[in-house]
């Protein structure tokens, strides 16, 4: 099984801030990476797919980039709605981010 | 409009059998590309893969609980079913069905159930 690992566990920031959320593969796996985004007591929801695609409706703020073995989600200007969780997935899913107000 | 909801019951015992079912609309399973797959969450914890049935009856179960798992689908009555024997509390999670696309080998969840808290519990 191909582990995926992200980094931080937890981030705290304010509004305005550039954020950036690492998510390591234990192995290549090309650009078959997604993230999701979930907040308190609901489903997930899907952000970016194949690496970089932002899926429909996904505010531009919201970008992804890498390959094989190393991705970043990247938040370009922090907003309220965006305090929440956010988890890789190649078929494992990561541990999950906490993007907390500082 | 794609919807997904999952139903089945809210408490079972140790040792018993769950049975899930994911009743969808606005897509086709037997459409070239789309699988429907479980997920669950524990209380405060991780996102965890479960299985996965694409288009074509292609199964896929997590490798550490494959053998608790069946997963079946019925393409006319758009429904996915889940099995999962000998419940233990530590199986205790929000359960999640979700509308997959694939490619080249890979998947990803386009649209997510609301979810189902199960509860195992003597």
């Amino acid at each position: 099984d191909i582990q995926m690992t992200q980094s931080p566990s937890t981030l705290s920031a304010s509004v305005g801030d550039r954020v950036t959320i690492t998510c390591r593969a234990s192995q290549s796996i090309s650009s078959w990476l997604a993230w999701y985004q979930q907040k308190p007591g609901k489903a997930p929801k899907l952000l970016i797919y194949k690496a970089s695609s932002l899926e429909s409706g996904v505010p531009s703020r919201f970008s992804g980039s890498g390959s094989g073995t190393e991705f970043t989600l990247t938040i370009s200007s922090l907003q309220p709605d965006d305090f929440a969780t956010y988890y890789c997935q190649h078929q494992t899913f990561g541990q999950g981010t906490k993007v907390e107000i500082k | 409009q794609i919807t997904l909801k999952e139903s089945g019951p809210t408490l079972v015992k140790p040792t018993q059998t769950l049975t899930l079912t994911c009743t969808f609309s606005g897509f086709s399973l037997s459409t070239s590309g789309v699988g429907v797959g479980w997920i669950r969450q524990p209380p405060g914890k991780a996102l965890d893969w479960l299985a996965l049935i694409y288009w074509n009856d292609d199964k896929r179960y997590s490798p550490s609980l494959k053998s608790r798992l069946t997963i079946t689908k019925d393409t006319s009555k758009n429904q996915v079913v889940l099995t999962m024997t000998n419940m233990d509390p530590v199986d205790t999670a929000t359960y999640y069905c979700g509308h997959l696309l694939y490619s080249s080998g890979w998947y990803f969840v386009l649209h997510w159930g609301q979810g189902t808290l199960v509860t195992v519990s003597s």
